[in-house]
């Protein structure tokens, strides 16, 4: 099946630090998103981003599909921006379900 | 107004018991699913559904059976309980459209068998 693997593992950095997360992917998809587990367990949607560049505040996300991989930056990091980052994809010739990566886990220190 | 909502938060129960978790979507989608975290944050569908019939079922135990009464309602009910069912349990929904298949997440629940 489908690997998804997601770098690095583990983040800390300091409150207005930079950062980028990457997504490796094996094969081509129909759907990649991003998500944010926060401390509390909720999952909540970053980017819905097959393909291409999006922005909302201080993150961004870029697909690149043809060379199967996605990056999530985080720019001017808060306290709040801490959890784990799972990219999920979906394979394009597959059933609808999503096969998540292994996650990044970022601590923001204050 | 909560799009994916899930009961109960937590669960804690004995071995051997039968538990159910209700999910409800308020989004129109076609498609639920329940996927299973497990302690070390690993996420992995379980089930998924369309329109009240089953699409998948990634070699789960059948001990879980999944029931869709319409299709804003995908509810989990799980037999004679077992210690390595502790875990958190996501419920799911999406479109069933090729051009958006944007999937969202419930609160998770979190069930711990003693």
């Amino acid at each position: 099946g489908i690997q998804v693997e997601q770098s690095p593992p583990d983040l800390i950095l300091q409150e207005g630090a930079n950062s980028t997360l990457r997504c490796n992917f094996s094969d081509s998809v129909n759907n990649l998103q991003w998500f944010h587990q926060n401390p509390w367990g909720q999952l909540i949607n970053l980017f819905y981003i097959p393909s291409g560049t999006k922005q909302n505040g201080r993150l961004s996300a870029t697909t690149v599909a043809t060379e199967r991989y996605s990056l999530l930056y985080i720019s001017s990091s808060q306290t709040t921006d801490s959890g784990v980052y799972f990219c999920a994809v979906e394979l394009s010739q597959g059933a609808q379900k999503l096969v998540f990566g292994q996650g990044t886990r970022l601590t923001i220190n204050p | 107004d909560t799009a994916v909502s899930q009961t109960p938060k937590y669960l804690v129960t004995q071995m051997g018991n039968d538990k159910s978790i209700k999910c409800e979507q308020n989004l129109g989608h076609d498609t639920m699913y329940w996927y299973k975290q497990d302690s070390k944050k690993f996420l992995k569908i379980m089930f998924s559904y369309n329109n009240k019939e089953l699409i998948i079922n990634e070699t789960v135990p059948n001990r879980f059976s999944p029931k869709s009464p319409d299709k804003a309602h995908l509810n989990l009910h799980i037999n004679s309980l077992e210690l390595g069912d502790s875990a958190v349990y996501f419920c799911a929904s999406s479109p069933y459209d090729r051009a958006n298949t944007e999937a969202f997440f419930g609160q998770g629940t979190r069930l711990t068998v003693v």
